[in-house]
């Protein structure tokens, strides 16, 4: 069964640091996510991406986030210089066009020391 | 702005017992509606959707939902509780107009022997 992946499982940063979180999103889906999740918290949205180009995002996406797809399979994250309220879990997900449920990794823990 | 609540923080069963999560929604347009189940470390796992036509919608490992469009509501069921289903349970929403899936705080499961 096709499946999103997600690198790294855990990565340890100190503050300051720029972090790129990797997902791989099923082949033929056409819309990709990223949320988080801080510890016990409810999932947040981060942004959505479709035709190459962010289509929606939310306030916690501010300047020090950006998303690119710079192939055909890899969707990343990256954080320019982390802070420690960026600890948290980030899953990536995908969909296909039109209604659709997301598909879900298993998440990239981020700890900010 | 579309919102999704989840009431209910925590609910405790015991093993056998009936389930029933709540889940209200504000939205304008009509919703594509979602549960998620999380075990702790792993990721989300659709349980069921709602997108359209019949009301009831049935899902994996025995659940079902309803959506209620007069109450705003898509609650979460399941005649009898597995200890296996001890975990959090997330309800989302979307729909045609937006990227962006909204999901509710969460209610995590606890189940006694």
């Amino acid at each position: 069964e096709p499946e999103v992946t997600q690198t790294p499982s855990h990565q340890v940063t100190q503050m300051g640091q720029e972090v790129i979180l990797r997902c791989v999103p099923i082949s033929n889906h056409l819309y990709f996510y990223w949320y988080r999740q801080i510890l016990g918290q409810k999932v947040e949205f981060l942004v959505s991406f479709y035709n190459n180009e962010i289509s929606e995002k939310s306030e916690i996406f501010d300047d020090q986030f950006s998303v690119e797809r710079p192939d055909g399979s890899n969707f990343t994250l990256k954080i320019r210089s982390t802070k420690l309220e960026d600890s948290a879990m980030y899953f990536c997900a995908s969909r296909t066009q039109g209604a659709g449920e997301l598909f879900f990794g298993e998440g990239s823990r981020l700890t900010v020391l | 702005a579309q919102s999704v609540t989840q009431p209910d923080i925590h609910i405790t069963v015991s093993e056998g017992a009936s389930l029933e999560l709540r889940c209200n929604y504000s939205y304008g347009a009509t919703p594509y509606l979602f549960w998620y189940v999380q075990s702790p470390g792993q990721g989300l796992q659709l349980l069921l959707k709602y997108f359209s036509g019949d009301t009831l919608v049935q899902g994996i490992k025995g659940f079902e939902a309803e959506f209620k469009r007069s109450q705003s509501s898509f609650n979460l069921r399941k005649p009898s509780v597995h200890w296996s289903d001890a975990a959090e349970y997330f309800c989302a929403v979307g729909t045609s107009g937006t990227y962006k899936y909204i999901f509710g705080t969460g209610t995590r499961l606890k189940v006694l022997a």
